[in-house]
């Protein structure tokens, strides 16, 4: 079955600098890449996503790249705030028959004031 | 427009005992899928219902079981509880095929 390795487990950044969270994934056969943010007690809550015949995605201060051969993708956040403050997860699937998301581990972001 | 509902919020079972967790699907969303969170750890996959049939199953003990009724609701089962079994259990609904899963609010069961 698919294996998602997520890196690193916790970042700590100034607020106003990039954050950079690295994922790689092992079933080739994946095809769809959603981030989710989640804070202390909630639900993940999708922050952007990717499909497999796209390199790249961005959707204001946050940016995601997919690097298929490689099996890796990156989520980026510019201009970090403290309310970016919260647990990230990468996932994988394969969508042809429904969503069935393998997580990685989660990286716990801080941003300092 | 509502979203993923699940209910209950927080519940407490005894260790053996039997839980049934109750989800229902984003409007105009036919699948549902379950996912279990431990503490600090990322959501695994249990299972998912479409056309109320099981169509994917995660590596998850047949002690967890679900239902999936005509209204496209779903229930989680889970027998025998372990005090391993303590955690978020988030249900999530999509559109088939494979379009964006929304997850709910999620329901804490912790096992004593």
């Amino acid at each position: 079955g698919e294996n998602v390795e997520q890196h690193p487990s916790t970042l700590s950044v100034q607020e106003g600098d990039s954050a950079v969270i690295k994922c790689t994934y092992s079933d080739s056969a994946s095809n769809y890449f959603p981030w989710y943010k989640q804070e202390l007690g909630k639900r993940p809550q999708l922050i952007i996503d990717i499909r497999s015949n796209v390199g790249e995605k961005k959707d204001q201060r946050i940016a995601v790249t997919l690097n298929k051969t490689a099996k890796h993708f990156s989520l980026h956040i510019t201009e970090t705030q403290p309310e970016d403050s919260a647990v990230y997860f990468c996932a994988a699937s394969e969508q042809a028959a429904g969503n069935k998301l393998t997580f990685g581990g989660g990286t716990r972001v801080l941003v300092k004031p | 427009d509502a979203g993923v509902t699940q209910s209950p919020t927080h519940l407490i079972k005894t260790r053996g005992q039997q839980v049934t967790l109750r989800c229902s699907p984003k409007s105009g969303h036919d699948t549902v899928s379950w996912y279990q969170q431990a503490l600090g750890q990322g959501p695994q996959f249990i299972f998912q219902y479409y056309e109320e049939e099981e169509r994917q199953r995660g590596n998850f003990p047949d002690r967890f079981s679900g239902h999936q009724f005509p209204n496209y609701s779903s229930e989680l089962n889970v027998n025998a509880l372990l005090l391993g079994d303590s955690a978020l259990y988030l249900c999530a609904s999509e559109r088939m095929p494979g379009n964006t899963i929304y997850f709910g609010e999620g329901s804490w069961l912790t096992v004593v």
